[in-house]
């Protein structure tokens, strides 16, 4: 069980840019999710998949973000056109559905600065 | 959606003490968990403990769902134990989405 990771831990871009943010969740975790974090706050979901559908997504998602996971393992989260309210650590967790105790572990999270 | 309020926001401790850390939500939960978040942002879990009380060396933690809150316990604290402490909770119903305290930020002083 080698936990959550996630590439890159750092992304500084400029506004207008296009970032690509993976995780690689636990494996033989089916469930993964998303969330992101600003300063001073607690994480808040973005969105999540069980293998490779995406169930939910949160309004925070907004049209210029997209996630997949193409084959039920990794999964990426991009952002077109980044704005400077972009800013934040994005989260990755990933999870067992159907397990007592289903408990989420997270990654060490992407750090993006948009300047 | 639910809400979760933790207090208090910060906490100074002097080494060896014990604190107490509450969690109080405002709906029913299948889930919830206590994490420490350390310097570099990683998310370390704590407890999986959406009721009852479980004991891990020198933190326990106990929720009474019935009242919706959870409280965690850290006895003899040590400089490492320095970080925000979340609990996040999943709505029953909740399409298992963690819903998170705004953290509670405690500093061990040596």
């Amino acid at each position: 069980d080698t936990g959550v990771s996630q590439d890159p831990r750092h992304k500084i871009t400029k506004r207008g840019q296009n970032v690509t943010f993976r995780c690689d969740p636990i494996s033989e975790h089916n469930r993964l999710y998303w969330y992101r974090q600003t300063l001073g706050q607690g994480p808040e979901f973005l969105t999540y998949f069980q293998n490779e559908a995406q169930l939910e997504k949160s309004r925070l998602l907004s049209d210029r973000f997209s996630a997949e996971r193409p084959k039920g393992s990794f999964s990426t989260l991009e952002i077109q056109r980044t704005e400077q309210g972009d800013s934040a650590m994005y989260l990755c967790a990933s999870s067992l559905s159907g397990t007592i105790g289903e408990t989420q572990y997270f990654g060490p999270g992407t750090r993006l600065l948009v300047l | 959606g639910i809400q979760v309020e933790q207090s208090p926001p910060d906490l100074i401790l002097q080494e060896g003490a014990n604190s107490t850390l509450r969690c109080n939500f405002s709906d029913s939960v299948n889930n919830l968990q206590w994490f420490h978040q350390n310097p570099w942002g990683q998310l370390i879990n704590l407890f999986y403990i959406p009721s009852g009380t479980k004991q891990n060396g020198r933190l326990s933690a106990t929720t009474v769902a019935t009242e919706r809150y959870s409280l965690l316990y850290i006895s003899s604290s040590q400089t490492t134990d320095s970080g925000v402490y979340f609990c996040a909770v999943e709505n029953t119903g909740a399409n298992s989405k963690l819903t998170f305290g705004k953290g509670i930020t405690l500093s061990v002083r040596p």
